[in-house]
């Protein structure tokens, strides 16, 4: 069965500071990858995916994250955070398998602090 | 945009009384979920709907239950509420074709339910 951990579960960072939120997970093919964010009050909102081709994707708001298998790791970056980014966000997996068995598995959730 | 409503942002019922959560998307989405947010939890699936009137269990489906009459329209049903089902529940769609846990999910903003 597929699993994420998000070993972070607060972060605090400054404006303008570079972010990096980990993310490892736990597969035995090649997964489908998913960052989401969500804004206070607000639902999920998808930041990028991965499925295949280059390992660095790109998303919106400036994100991009990096799958590497090697580590099963999906780490989310971005080079200087703005005080909107303060949010939550999960990371997540899915997979194709037979119909009825393939879901997405969300990870616990990395709380962003943006402080000035 | 992919728009998901949910009937309520907040509610409050009494233990055992008979809870409607109402999910609306107007993409024309094949696919809707329900799941379950609780801090340190993250999202835990608790049922998911293919088709209309079709429906299979996630991971937490005890004393839930849903309905979907119409493609747009996903309800989740909490036959006699409980405390321990107090918790913030997501509604989300996505469209057929590379499976449920491959396609890009839309979220709606949430219902935050509390059972006294």
């Amino acid at each position: 069965a597929q699993s994420v951990t998000q070993p972070d579960i607060h972060i605090t960072v400054s404006e303008g500071a570079s972010l990096e939120l980990r993310c490892n997970y736990s597969y035995g093919a090649t997964p489908y990858l998913f960052w989401y964010v969500q804004s206070p009050g607000q639902g999920l909102q998808l930041l990028l995916k991965y499925f295949s081709g280059d390992t660095l994707v790109q998303g919106i708001k400036g994100f991009e994250a990096e799958f590497k298998r090697s580590q099963s790791s999906f780490n989310l970056r971005k080079p200087s955070v703005h005080w909107s980014d303060a949010a939550e966000y999960f990371c997540a997996v899915g997979a194709i398998s037979n119909f009825g068995n393939e879901k997405l598995t969300f990870g616990t959730g990395t709380r962003l602090t943006i402080i000035p | 945009d992919v728009k998901v409503t949910q009937s309520s942002r907040y509610l409050v019922k009494r233990t055992g009384e008979k809870v409607f959560l109402e999910c609306v998307q107007d993409m024309d989405h094949e696919n809707m979920f329900w799941y379950r947010q609780d801090p340190g939890l993250g999202l835990r699936l608790i049922y998911f709907s293919y088709d209309v009137k079709m429906k299979e269990k996630g991971d937490i489906p005890e004393g839930y239950s849903v309905s979907r009459e119409k493609k747009e329209r996903f309800s989740l049903i909490l036959e006699s509420a409980s405390t321990n089902q107090t918790s913030m529940y997501l509604c989300a769609s996505s469209l057929a074709g590379g499976g449920i846990g491959t396609d890009t999910q839309y979220f709606g903003p949430g219902t935050r339910l509390t059972v006294l």
